[in-house]
């Protein structure tokens, strides 16, 4: 049972304009959620995160936005810049436990 | 501060063998992950450690694996005997905890497993 999903495997940008990852939750008792960003062969680092008593949190380039109420959350990346491609995972807590959705490969072209 | 450091880099090894990962986390950090990535399974969390102390091990696959932390600098994770379907990027990772849990986890680059 997936309690995070991230259903877009891939996606791919133009340099310049916004990429939106998604992702979808199922665990009403997260009250923590976060992006990491995964180069190929490192380990996962923190992006940004949210708590759930919010709807939006800024980071320069980095926005996350929550909806509670559907349980989805995203990461808006703009201006997407050829560095951003990676793969974003979306976690979520209750606690000290991370659950990890799968994943997504987001490609920035020049 | 060097980050989470994690040893060897990469491991192949003979089916049967005895396997040892080896974990230094953050100093200061108490509390340490040990996860798994798989294509097939995504990144998925293996064991916790709070203050030395396993909390859950819940997501270790099977007797065949052992965790252990003897001090607040350094962890194993031990296969034996290993199998190919053990192969995989076993990653580490380090957290402070605070009062309502151990929420940014910081992340060692992994050790790429190969179980032939």
């Amino acid at each position: 049972d997936q309690q995070v999903k991230q259903n877009s495997p891939s996606l791919s940008v133009q340099e310049g304009r916004i990429s939106i990852l998604n992702c979808d939750y199922t665990n009403s008792m997260f009250d923590y959620f976060l992006w990491y960003k995964k180069y190929p062969a490192e380990g996962p680092t923190f992006l940004i995160s949210i708590s759930s008593i919010k709807d939006k949190n800024e980071d320069g380039r980095f926005t996350v936005f929550l909806n509670k109420s559907a349980k989805h959350l995203s990461l808006h990346i703009v201006p997407s810049q050829p560095g951003d491609s990676a793969v974003y995972f979306c976690a979520a807590t209750a606690g000290n436990m991370l659950t990890f959705g799968g994943g997504t490969r987001l490609m920035v072209k020049p | 501060d060097a980050g989470v450091i994690q040893s060897p880099r990469h491991e192949v090894t003979e089916m049967g063998q005895e396997v040892t990962l080896r974990c230094k986390p953050i100093s200061g950090h108490n509390s340490l992950f040990w996860y798994r990535q798989t294509m097939m399974r995504g990144l998925e969390l293996l064991i916790y450690f709070n203050n030395n102390v396993p909390i859950d091990d819940s997501g270790m696959p099977e007797d065949r694996f052992s965790a252990k932390m003897p001090n607040a600098s350094f962890s194993t994770l031990k296969i034996q005997p290993s199998e190919p379907r053990d192969s995989a990027v076993y990653f580490c990772a380090s957290s402070r905890i605070f009062d309502r849990g151990a929420y940014e986890q910081y992340f060692g680059p992994g050790t790429r497993l190969t179980v032939t």
